[in-house]
């Protein structure tokens, strides 16, 4: 099974920053890849679909790009509201399989 | 508006079997083609998904759970269910579930319902 690899597992950066989240499958996906975002004692949402479409609703300060193995969420500028944990998904075939999660943080 | 809804015992005894429903409301279970979805979250972890039915379809699962899930869907209720058997202190978790529709992802979730396993 396709195993996603997310980087890094946490970090913490200032309000403004440019952030950026890898997810990497162990095989090609092509671009059945989705980024999720949890806030704490929330039910996850979607932000991103297909590697880089943006979910209606979302900030445009989001944003997906890669194919194949390698993809990047990244936020633009953070804002104290995207404090959260933050799940790429492969949604290409059975097991749609999450990534371990990454944890944004305000510094 | 989807709606998802998921309802059951909070609390289940080791080595019984855990069984959830989820309602659906504003679209019907059986209609376009979607996998209805179950996910858990063991507390303070990530998410992991345990297994979909697609719409007409077969069911497929996680294949650390596959020996022990079973996802099923009641069209005259509108209702996804999910059974779990021979749980133990590991299956204590957030259970969510949730609508994938193919291209799009998950678009929808249930709020989500913890299940403690404990005697």
């Amino acid at each position: 099974d396709i195993q996603m690899t997310q980087s890094p597992s946490s970090l913490s950066a200032s309000v403004g920053d440019r952030v950026t989240i890898t997810c990497r499958a162990s095989q090609g996906i092509s671009n059945y890849l989705a980024w999720y975002q949890q806030k704490p004692g929330k039910v996850p949402k979607l932000l991103i679909y297909g590697a880089s479409t943006l979910q209606s609703g979302v900030p445009s300060r989001f944003g997906g790009s890669g194919s194949g193995t390698d993809f990047t969420l990244t936020i633009s500028s953070l804002q104290s509201e995207d404090i959260a944990t933050y799940y790429c998904q492969k949604y290409d075939r059975a097991p749609r399989t999450f990534g371990q999660g990454t944890k944004v943080e305000i510094k | 508006q989807v709606q998802l809804q998921e309802s059951g015992p909070g609390l289940v005894k080791p080595s019984q079997t855990l069984s959830l429903t989820c309602t659906v409301s504003g679209g019907s279970i059986s209609g376009g083609s979607f996998y209805w979805t179950w996910i858990r979250q063991h507390p303070g972890k990530g998410l992991e998904w345990i297994g979909y039915i697609f719409t007409g379809g077969s069911a497929y699962y996680s294949p650390s759970l596959k020996s022990r899930a079973t996802i099923s869907v009641d069209t005259s209720k509108n209702q996804l269910s999910l059974r779990l058997s021979s749980v133990t202190a590991a299956d204590t978790a957030v259970y969510y579930c949730a609508r994938e529709s193919g291209n799009y992802a998950i678009d929808y979730w249930g709020q989500g319902m913890l299940v403690t396993v404990s005697s």
